[in-house]
Order: C-alpha cells, then structure tokens, then sequence
C-alpha cells in the first residue's frame, strides 16, 4: 500500500507570495501522481497530473509540480498566490500496479492566502 | 457534458439505520470508486466498481457494500450506522482501460447522530 505525507498541515502565505506545498510518497514503483483541490463545501477538482514524460508538469490556475523519483516526492508550486487560491490542496498517488485505479490520499494542507 | 452527480447533499441519520447514496458518472465513463473523507482528513478508498462488479476494496467493513447498475450508475450502501460514518462520501468516475484520472462529485454529507 502506498502513503502519501503533506509535509505542511498549513500553509499562510500573503497574496503575490510564492508558495510551495510539498507532498512525498512511500513507494519507488512507478506511480501516478496528482493533486486536487477543495474549496469549502465541494467535492475535488483536478488541479495537475503527472503521469509520465517531462518531471515538471503545469496544472490549472497557475500550478506546477515537479515529479522527483529519487526522492519520491511531488511538490506543487505557485509563483503568485492570489486570494482565491485559499482551498485545501490533497496530494494523491495512484499505483501502476496491482490497485491501479485507487488513489492514495494525504492529508491535505490547507493554503490560506491574505491580503 | 454533465459531470459527477451525487444525491443527496446531506442527510442525517441515527446510530443503528442504514443509508443509500447514489452517484452518476460523467458522460462516458464506465468505472465508479468511493472515498469517505472525514473532517481533516484526506478521502479514504472505499471500493470500486466495474462492469457491475466489486474490483477492489480498501480498508472498510463488510458494513459498506455498494452496487453499479448497467447505466454505470452506483449506489452505496452503509448499514448499522456508527457516530464514525459522520463524514463526506465522494464519488469519483474514470475509465477502466485509463482509470488513472478520476473526476470526484461534490459529496454527500453525511451526518449520524
């Protein structure tokens, strides 16, 4: 089974601040990697995936990820936050193998953006 | 295009009863998984469903059984309730044959009291 650790529980961070969510992952086999976002009250939306190819993959909204094989993390990145970005961001891992299918979950962190 | 639907919104229920939640997939997708995401936790695997069959199931007792239909619709179903149930169930559609992106309804709330 895979685990997924978001290093940060929570992020604060003023509006047009960089920020970065770090996110590693337990397992060295190939894997998918995602992460999603949830604003208050709604279910998941897709923000980036990487699946294979270029390790640095661009999302939605202005994110970006790079993918680190040696040291199996899948970090999120954001140049300039706006105030809008403030939602809970989950990382997710899918394994290529026998549970490919089913995501893996970290426990979110909760970016909070101020202006 | 419609997205994931799920139904209801909310519900409560008592300690002891059982529930059915339902989801529908997006336009074109034929496999359907379940996560429970209790408060401040990240969504937890369920199980998942494919050609009407239970192909994987996580960490979750028998208490959970869930159904696909042939219209690739599903239903979960939770019985005895427990305080413990009291989370956010999330229904996420993808294809079989490219299951590795899933596209996540908006939940149903679920609370037991």
């Amino acid at each position: 089974a895979q685990s997924v650790t978001q290093l940060d529980s929570q992020v604060p961070v003023f509006e047009e601040a960089p920020v970065e969510l770090r996110c590693n992952y337990s397992s060295s086999v190939s894997v998918y990697l995602f992460w999603y976002v949830q604003y208050p009250n709604q279910g998941l939306q897709l923000l980036l995936k990487y699946l294979s190819g270029s390790t640095l993959v661009k999302g939605i909204n202005g994110f970006e990820a790079e993918f680190n094989k040696s040291q199996t993390s899948f970090h999120l990145r954001k140049p300039s936050v706006h105030i809008s970005d403030t939602a809970e961001y989950f990382c997710a891992v899918n394994d290529r193998g026998s549970t490919l299918g089913r995501l893996y979950f970290g426990r979110g962190t909760q970016l909070t953006v101020w202006p | 295009d419609a997205g994931v639907t799920q139904s209801p919104t909310h519900l409560i229920k008592t300690r002891g009863q059982q529930v059915t939640l339902r989801c529908s997939p997006k336009s074109g997708h034929d496999t359907v998984s379940w996560y429970q995401q209790a408060l401040g936790q990240g969504p937890q695997f369920i199980f998942q469903y494919y050609e009407e069959e239970e192909r994987q199931r996580g960490n979750f007792p028998d208490r959970f059984s869930g159904h696909q239909f042939p219209n690739y619709s599903s239903e979960l179903n939770v019985n005895a309730l427990l305080l413990g149930d009291s989370a956010l169930y999330l229904c996420a559609s993808s294809l079989y044959r490219g299951s590795y992106e899933q596209y996540f309804g908006p939940g149903t709330r679920l609370t037991v009291t």
